[in-house]
């Protein structure tokens, strides 16, 4: 079974980096074909892709945040870090971590997510 | 803005059919068979219910169905259950970006 879960701060302030981390357990992530993402939705709108990793590394980031983001895994820990820099209380949102299988587009199994507001 | 039009709301009564539509381009929906649909309850995370067009996940009831024509791909529920009341985002790959595109979620009212 395939489960993900994401943790961090729940506040953070106007111009301070975002720290997010994933856990994740019932697949690896040296498995080939097999991604992490994040998915972000700020309250009452629609779903926003953030970044996505892949077993090989391979890295994939919304282009309007490029320059803003960061994502890494932990294959030992089970984890995938993604770091928002320059938070903005534009950026108030659930985030979610989610589960990619093989090579396909879609998002087969998330995490509950977690809120982070962004207010001084 | 959503690069894939969706209507902000969809209702019917229980038992009935429903038909929610996702309105895309060449670069998206039109050119590939890669639409997925993720049903969101209030307070909870996304779901997929379609992907591919018109394939379910192992547990989605088959009373969800998928299809696409040109650019505008749909999904429909028959047999409406107050379960069902919820957000529908539907998804697509894009040749524009390194990352899926989603559209802005349409509301099922159960009447």
């Amino acid at each position: 079974q395939i489960t993900l879960k994401e943790s961090g701060p729940t506040l953070v302030k106007p111009t301070q980096t975002l720290t997010l981390t994933c856990t994740f357990s019932g697949f690896s992530l040296t498995t080939r074909g097999v991604g992490v993402g994040w998915i972000r939705q700020p309250p009452g709108k629609a779903l926003e892709w953030l970044a996505l990793i892949y077993w090989g590394d391979d890295e994939r980031f919304s282009p309007s945040l490029k320059s803003r983001l960061t994502i890494t895994k932990d294959t030992s820990k089970n984890q995938v870090v993604l770091t928002m820099t320059n938070m903005d209380p534009v950026d108030t949102a659930t985030y979610y971590c989610a589960h990619r299988r093989g090579w396909y587009y879609y998002m087969d199994v998330w995490g509950k997510g977690t809120t982070v507001t962004v207010s001084s | 803005q959503s690069a894939l039009t969706q209507p902000a709301s969809v209702s019917g009564s229980l038992g009935q059919s429903i038909t929610i539509s996702c309105t895309g381009t060449s670069s998206d929906i039109g050119g590939y068979s890669y639409v997925s649909w993720y049903q969101q309850h209030p307070g909870k995370a996304p779901k997929l219910v379609i992907y591919d067009v018109n394939y379910r996940p192992s547990g989605v009831s088959d009373r969800f169905s998928g299809s696409k024509s040109g650019n505008t791909a749909s999904l429909t529920i028959s047999g409406l259950q107050a379960e069902d009341e919820a957000d529908y985002y539907c998804s697509s790959y894009t040749s524009s970006s390194t990352l899926e595109v989603f559209g802005a979620g349409t509301r099922v009212t159960v009447l």
